[in-house]
């Protein structure tokens, strides 16, 4: 099946800073992506779709200054959480879709 | 609008058990369905998936689910129950028509006991 890379897998970071998380559709290209926030032992909750040349589509609630989002060539999406807290501190993922959804293999994020 | 409820969040069974997870959904049109199992700090690996086509769907290791429209139904079931089973698993839905992004349920942890 078809691969999606997801970078990096866990990361630390101070409260204040921002974080860029990386996703890529390995062997496939994808106009479209999308990002996942999952919080300890709770579902994945949809925060926005990145669409390849254009900008992303953002869930109710979601703060798109907060969460950045480009997706600037068909392999590559990334989001940037800016400015972070650590409320931010959670499980982000992201999938590509080719038929189906493909997942990368998620970031834990922690904001001290 | 669509909507997932995945009957019980923690399900333990003994090794060798029938192992079954419990998937409804609500959906405005035709939907896709899908089961997915998720090991710690991982991403999600795709079981099986419903798309308008066998009712009975057979996916990896072993596992299958039936979509049962009248029921709203979708569950999961493997007939023998391995100790590698131990995961979370996800019962999702999508539109077949537009952007496709998934509606997941909030999760059901398997348990396997030895």
């Amino acid at each position: 099946g078809a691969v999606v890379s997801q970078h990096p897998s866990r990361v630390i970071c101070k409260s204040g800073t921002s974080v860029k998380i990386e996703c890529r559709s390995l062997d496939f290209q994808a106009t479209t992506m999308f990002w996942y926030r999952q919080f300890p032992k709770q579902s994945l909750m949809l925060m926005a779709t990145s669409n390849e040349g254009s900008k992303a589509t953002y869930e109710q609630g979601v703060e798109k200054d907060k969460f950045l989002i480009n997706h600037a060539s068909l392999t590559l999406s990334t989001l940037t959480v800016t400015s972070a807290h650590p409320e931010d501190s959670s499980f982000y993922i992201c999938s590509a879709l080719q038929g189906e959804a493909f997942f990368g293999q998620g970031t834990r994020l922690t904001v001290v | 609008a669509q909507s997932v409820t995945q009957l019980g969040s923690h399900v333990s069974v003994s090794e060798g058990a029938l192992v079954l997870l419990r998937c409804n959904y609500s959906s405005s049109v035709p939907p896709y369905l899908f089961w997915y199992v998720q090991y710690p700090n991982q991403g999600l690996q795709l079981l099986l998936k419903y798309t308008s086509a066998a009712t009975l769907v057979k996916g990896i290791n072993g596992f299958e689910a039936e979509f049962k429209k009248s029921e709203t139904s979708f569950h999961l079931t493997k007939p023998s129950a391995h100790m590698s089973d131990a995961a979370e698993y996800f019962c999702a839905v999508s539109e077949n028509t537009g952007r496709r992004a998934l509606t997941f349920g909030s999760g059901t942890r398997l348990q396997v006991q030895p």
